[in-house]
């Protein structure tokens, strides 16, 4: 099946630090990525959709100067979270769209980010 | 504004038995239908899609969609302790929709 990376897989910083987050389609070409969130016990929530050589698509409520997307190219695109603060300690969760064989979402392992 | 349910559950069957699991969907115009396992503290992992009425089966697992009724289950035979998990069932609409997730717990 595709797979799907990211790195690092846990990250701990300090509050007001940026933390940059990649995500590698290994196996396949991903014209469009996808960010997610999830909190304990909750639901992912989509942040944005990330479009190769193009600007990402955030979704309401999410503030795209503090999330910054950037998809340079058919297998990677990053996710950095700028100032960071304790409130966005959460999992964050990249997908990769298959578009040439099954239109299929596959998710990355996830990066736990702690913010002290 | 497009939804998908399912009951949240929990859901708890004797190991062995078939657990059902199940998930409306809003919008008739849907195409494509997955369902994805998550493990406490772990991301999403594909199990099956479907796009066409009837049933998909692949090893112990059979989804099955009734475009008429909006309507997608998934079935897991002989289940088994390490399919204690949340299940979500999603919808493709460019982006995927999907529902709350149902949590299943199997019992040795």
């Amino acid at each position: 099946g595709a797979v799907v990376s990211q790195h690092p897989s846990w990250v701990i910083c300090k509050s007001g630090t940026s933390v940059k987050i990649e995500c590698r389609s290994l196996d396949f070409q991903a014209t469009t990525m996808f960010w997610y969130r999830q909190f304990p016990k909750q639901s992912l929530m989509l942040m944005a959709t990330s479009n190769e050589g193009s600007k990402a698509t955030y979704e309401q409520g999410v503030e795209k100067d503090k999330f910054l997307i950037n998809h340079a190219s058919l297998t990677l695109s990053t996710l950095t979270v700028t100032s960071a603060h304790p409130e966005d300690s959460s999992f964050y969760i990249c997908s990769a769209l298959d578009t040439a064989s099954t239109d299929t979402q596959y998710f990355g392992p996830g990066t736990r980010l702690t913010v002290l | 504004q497009k939804e998908v349910e399912q009951n949240s559950g929990p859901l708890s069957v004797p190991e062995g038995a078939i657990a059902s699991l199940n998930c409306t969907y809003s919008d008739r115009g849907s195409q494509s239908f997955f369902w994805y396992r998550q493990y406490s503290g772990k991301s999403p992992e594909l199990i099956m899609f479907i796009y066409s009425n009837g049933d998909k089966e692949d090893g112990r697992f059979t989804a099955q969609l009734n475009k008429a009724s909006q309507y997608v289950s998934l079935l897991i035979r002989d289940s088994q302790p390490s399919d204690s998990a949340t299940y979500l069932c999603a919808v493709s609409g460019g982006k995927l929709i999907f529902g709350q997730g149902t949590e299943l717990s199997v019992k040795p």
